[in-house]
């Protein structure tokens, strides 16, 4: 199975920060990623996917970026509603397979 | 808005076989180019994807799980079922249903259930 690294496991910044998270994948993946968010007791929301596409109703301060095996979330001027864990996603084969998470404080 | 919800029994024992459903609203589970998902969470593994049933009826699953994994079709109900049979302490996990919404080669899970937490205990 393709395995998902993600870095940093947690952070902390300030309302207004510009905030990056990279993803990377044990092996090419082209660009069959996507990013989700989760607040506690909450289900995954998805962010981004096809590694940079924007889904519907997600707010323009997140950006996705990369393809092959490295990749990036930005998000632009954090707010205080972005503290949640994210995580990648690939489905570039099976089995589809997630990150470890990276969990995002904000101060 | 499409809507996922899961349900099914909260503690299951071991060896027994574990079974939920999840119930979809606006939108029909076989037309379209979808694929409905099961995935679970653990705090040890993280998420977990434990297998898709496509909208043309045909499955496809997590090769870790695939023994014990099936993923019944009933096409008189917007359903989809999960059946994972001898479980032990290792399944238990919150399960999620999501619908995967395919975009060229790439399928994310757009829309998810609230999830339901299972335990295997005796």
């Amino acid at each position: 199975a393709i395995q998902m690294t993600q870095s940093p496991s947690s952070l902390s910044a300030s309302v207004g920060d510009r905030v990056t998270i990279t993803c990377r994948a044990s092996q090419g993946i082209g660009n069959d990623l996507a990013w989700y968010h989760q607040k506690p007791g909450k289900a995954p929301q998805l962010l981004i996917y096809a590694a940079s596409t924007l889904q519907s109703g997600v707010p323009s301060r997140f950006s996705g970026r990369g393809s092959g095996t490295d990749f990036t979330l930005t998000i632009s001027s954090l707010q205080p509603e972005d503290s949640a864990t994210y995580y990648c996603q690939q489905d570039y084969n099976n089995p589809c397979t997630f990150g470890q998470g990276t969990k995002l404080e904000i101060k | 808005q499409v809507q996922l919800r899961e349900s099914g029994p909260g503690l299951v024992k071991p060896s027994e076989t574990l079974s939920l459903t999840c119930t979809v609203s606006n939108a029909s589970v076989f037309s379209g180019n979808y694929f409905w998902n099961w995935i679970r969470q653990t705090p040890g593994k993280g998420l977990e994807w434990i297998g898709f049933i496509e909208y043309s009826g045909n499955t496809n699953y997590n090769p870790s799980l695939k023994s014990r994994v099936t993923m019944p079709v009933d096409t008189s109900k917007s359903q989809f079922s999960l059946m994972l049979s001898s479980v032990t302490a290792a399944d238990t996990a919150v399960y999620y249903c999501a619908r995967g919404h395919c975009v060229a080669a790439t399928c994310p899970l757009d829309f998810w259930g609230p999830g339901t937490l299972v335990t295997v205990s005796s």
